[in-house]
C-alpha cells in the first residue's frame, strides 16, 4: 500500500529553528510537496522536490533523499505566523497526489 | 501564481437539500481539477478527478450518485453533494494544474458545508 508518515504534533520557540520529517512509501514517485494549511484555510503550497538534495527558499528549505523515502521542511526564524500544519504530499506514478496526515506545527513566543 | 476560485466558501443547508460547489481557475486553462474533502484534523483525501469534456473519476469509496461533478469548460469545474446529509459535513477543495506546471498544483479557498 501507499503511505506518507509525518510526526502528529510539533512545539517550537519563536525564533528558533524547527525541522518536520517526512518517511513515503508509495506506487512509484514524481515529486515530493509540503503544504501549508492554516485552520479553517486550503493548502497553500510551499515546496517541490523531485531531485535529491535541499531545496532553499527564504526562511523555509526543503530536502528529499528518494533512496531513503524520506524528506523533510526545515522553517528557519520561526515566527507566530508560522503556526499551522504542514502537509508533506508525494505524487505517485499516476501523478496523483498522496497525502500525509500533516504536521500541527505549535509556535510558542 | 495561478488563481483559483471556489464559492462558496461556507454554505449551511438543510438536510436533503443540494449543494453546489464552483471552482474556477482565473488565468489559466485547467483540463484537470481535483475534489478532496477534508474532515477535522485530518488529512486530505481525493473524491474525484475532473477532467474537462469526460466523466470524472472517482475514488474507492465515493458514491458518484451523491457527489455530482461536472467539468463543462476548462475553466470551471462544480460539485453538485445531493440529498445532504450531516454526516456529509465538512470541507471540501478543489484543486487545478495548470498544464505543464505538473510541479504544483494550485487550491481553491475550499467550501465549508454545514448540513443541519
Amino acid at each position: 500500500g501507499q503511505n506518507i508518515d509525518q510526526p502528529t504534533e510539533m512545539t517550537a520557540t519563536e525564533g528558533a529553528i524547527v525541522q518536520i520529517n517526512c518517511t513515503y512509501q508509495t506506487s512509484g514517485f514524481n515529486g515530493l510537496f509540503w503544504y501549508q494549511q492554516h485552520a479553517g484555510e486550503a493548502p497553500t503550497f510551499l515546496s517541490y522536490n523531485v531531485l535529491d538534495g535541499l531545496e532553499e527558499k527564504g526562511r523555509f528549505s526543503s530536502f528529499l533523499s528518494r533512496s531513503k523515502g524520506y524528506s523533510y521542511l526545515l522553517l528557519k526564524e520561526l515566527q507566530m505566523k508560522d503556526s499551522a500544519s504542514y502537509l508533506c504530499a508525494v505524487m505517485d506514478s499516476n501523478y496523483q497526489l498522496i497525502w500525509g496526515a500533516g504536521t500541527k506545527l505549535i509556535i510558542k513566543p | 501564481g495561478a488563481v483559483v476560485s471556489q464559492h462558496p466558501s461556507r454554505v449551511i443547508c438543510k438536510s436533503g437539500t443540494s449543494v453546489k460547489i464552483e471552482c474556477r481557475s482565473l488565468d489559466f486553462q485547467a483540463t484537470t481539477m481535483f475534489w478532496y474533502r477534508q474532515f477535522p484534523k485530518q488529512s486530505l483525501m481525493l473524491m474525484a478527478t475532473s477532467n474537462e469534456g469526460s466523466k470524472a473519476t472517482y475514488e474507492q469509496g465515493v458514491e458518484k450518485d451523491k457527489f455530482l461533478i461536472n467539468h463543462a469548460s476548462l475553466t470551471l469545474s462544480t460539485l453538485t453533494v445531493t440529498s445532504a446529509h450531516p454526516e456529509d459535513s465538512s470541507f471540501y477543495i478543489c484543486s487545478a494544474k495548470s498544464p505543464g506546471k505538473d510541479t504544483e498544483a494550485f487550491f481553491g479557498q475550499g467550501t465549508r458545508l454545514t448540513v443541519v
